[in-house]
């Protein structure tokens, strides 16, 4: 069957430290691969595109990765900072049309703790 | 800067009610979606548009309708609230196959 998965524990780091998120998925063969960011209670927000080509991406202190033999991405942020707490969401589009009709991971809590 | 907006964000309505979700979107997108969010659930597709009065079903479209009779406005209907409709609903548009804004969401309470 088809999933994506990322890690449901809450992933605690100290401030500075650089924070590495994982979503992993199976049967799928997307052209891209998008991280979000989800504050509590809001709707979530567009960070970073990663494209099947593409083995890295950076955007200030994040950094993506896409590695399509392993079928995972990684997000990483460095020199983290109590302001990146929050839920971290990474989606694809399972048949590429470009209507973006996204599948979500269910994401992963980071808390980063001064 | 691109903004959604959605009706309310909260919303207690009682088992039974038809229920009306708005959002509107200012950026003239083609494509606009609802979602509902449930803990360990995700996110999940309930609809989607591609153009006026056009629509498509998601992963979950049981017990929701939509209308989209002008660009900006996708509409989310329960037909009948059911408890099990409790959850958080979010609307989303885009342009591209690039990035989707998301609206704050709609908490909505089904007593």
């Amino acid at each position: 069957s088809q999933k994506i998965e990322q890690n449901s524990e809450a992933l605690n780091i100290q401030e500075g430290k650089t924070a590495t998120l994982t979503c992993n998925y199976t049967n799928y063969s997307p052209a891209y691969l998008q991280w979000y960011r989800q504050d509590p209670g809001r709707g979530p927000v567009f960070l970073l595109l990663i494209r099947e080509n593409e083995k890295e991406k950076r955007k200030e202190r994040l950094k993506v990765t896409f590695d399509t033999t392993l079928k995972q991405s990684l997000f990483h942020i460095t020199a983290s900072q109590p302001a990146d707490s929050a839920t971290y969401l990474c989606a694809l589009d399972p048949l590429n049309t470009g209507f973006q009709k996204l599948v979500f991971g269910t994401g992963t809590r980071l808390l980063v703790s001064p | 800067d691109v903004k959604v907006t959605q009706s309310s964000r909260y919303l207690v309505k009682r088992t039974g009610e038809k229920v009306f979700l708005e959002c509107v979107q200012d950026m003239d997108h083609e494509n606009m979606f609802w979602y509902r969010q449930d803990p360990g659930l995700g996110l999940r597709l309930i609809y989607f548009s591609y153009d006026v009065k056009m629509k498509e079903k998601g992963d979950i479209p049981e017990g929701y309708s939509v209308s989209r009779e002008k660009k900006e406005r996708f509409s989310l209907i329960l037909e009948s609230a059911s408890t099990n409709q409790t959850s958080m609903y979010l609307c989303a548009s885009t342009i591209e196959a690039d990035t989707q804004y998301f609206g704050p969401g709609t908490r909505l309470t089904v007593l």
